[in-house]
């Protein structure tokens, strides 16, 4: 049974650029959650998606956008690229009854 | 806005000692999550307790939830090296549909 996976694991970009990551949910899953963690702290709430909508977001600009495919995966977009997007991008699973999160392996931004 | 507080942020301890790590949250909520995050890594999921006076147990490891004084505990019995690593409580707030972790506490168990 797979889990959440994500890709890519590592990316480097320049201020100004835009970065697209993706997500699978674990199987049986239909909610899809994003959360960024900068070094050093906690993961901080993106978004959820469900049924391809938007169900939440948190304090977040912007340029922070996503999407939920009808297979459930989803994609996480931020345009123009600050220093300070530099973090691990987590996405997670659940159902939509709620309950525990299953967490990907992250994919871990540099902005330079 | 819900904050989410565990002390102590650090914490470094001998091998085959016990320690708590608390976990204060502001508002309420019943259903509170432990993750452990070993360095470069995602969240691994430890425990889950739903309900007032919930208590889990996994190795050396135990967790318990008072929803009234709205704290949460990770007690640590007999520490091991291999215990180090951080670890994250996260409350499911009410009425949203997001977590809200805390601060986190880095463990550090020396040999």
């Amino acid at each position: 049974d797979a889990g959440v996976t994500q890709s890519p694991t590592h990316l480097i970009k320049t201020r100004g650029q835009q970065v697209t990551l993706r997500c699978s949910p674990k199987s049986g899953h239909d909610t899809v959650s994003w959360y960024q963690q900068a070094l050093g702290q906690g993961p901080q709430f993106i978004f959820q998606y469900y049924e391809e909508e938007e169900r939440q977001r948190g304090n977040f600009p912007d340029r922070f956008s996503g999407h939920q495919f009808p297979n459930y995966s989803s994609e996480l977009n931020v345009n123009a690229l600050l220093l300070g997007d530099s973090a691990l991008y987590l996405c997670a699973s659940s159902h939509v009854r709620g309950g525990e999160l299953f967490f990907g392996e992250g994919s871990r931004l540099t902005v330079l | 806005e819900l904050k989410v507080e565990q002390n102590p942020l650090f914490l470094s301890m001998q091998e085959g000692k016990n320690y708590t790590i608390y976990c204060n949250y502001s508002t309420t909520s019943d259903r509170l999550y432990w993750y452990r995050q070993d360095p470069g890594k995602s969240l691994e999921s430890l425990f889950v307790l739903l309900s007032n006076g919930a208590v889990k147990q996994e190795g050396r490891l135990m967790a318990s939830l008072d929803t009234k004084a709205r704290l949460s505990t990770l007690h640590i019995t007999a520490a091991v090296h291999d215990l180090s690593a951080t670890y994250f409580c996260a409350v499911d707030l009410v009425g949203t549909y997001k977590y809200i972790f805390g601060t986190g506490t880095r463990l550090k168990v020396l040999a």
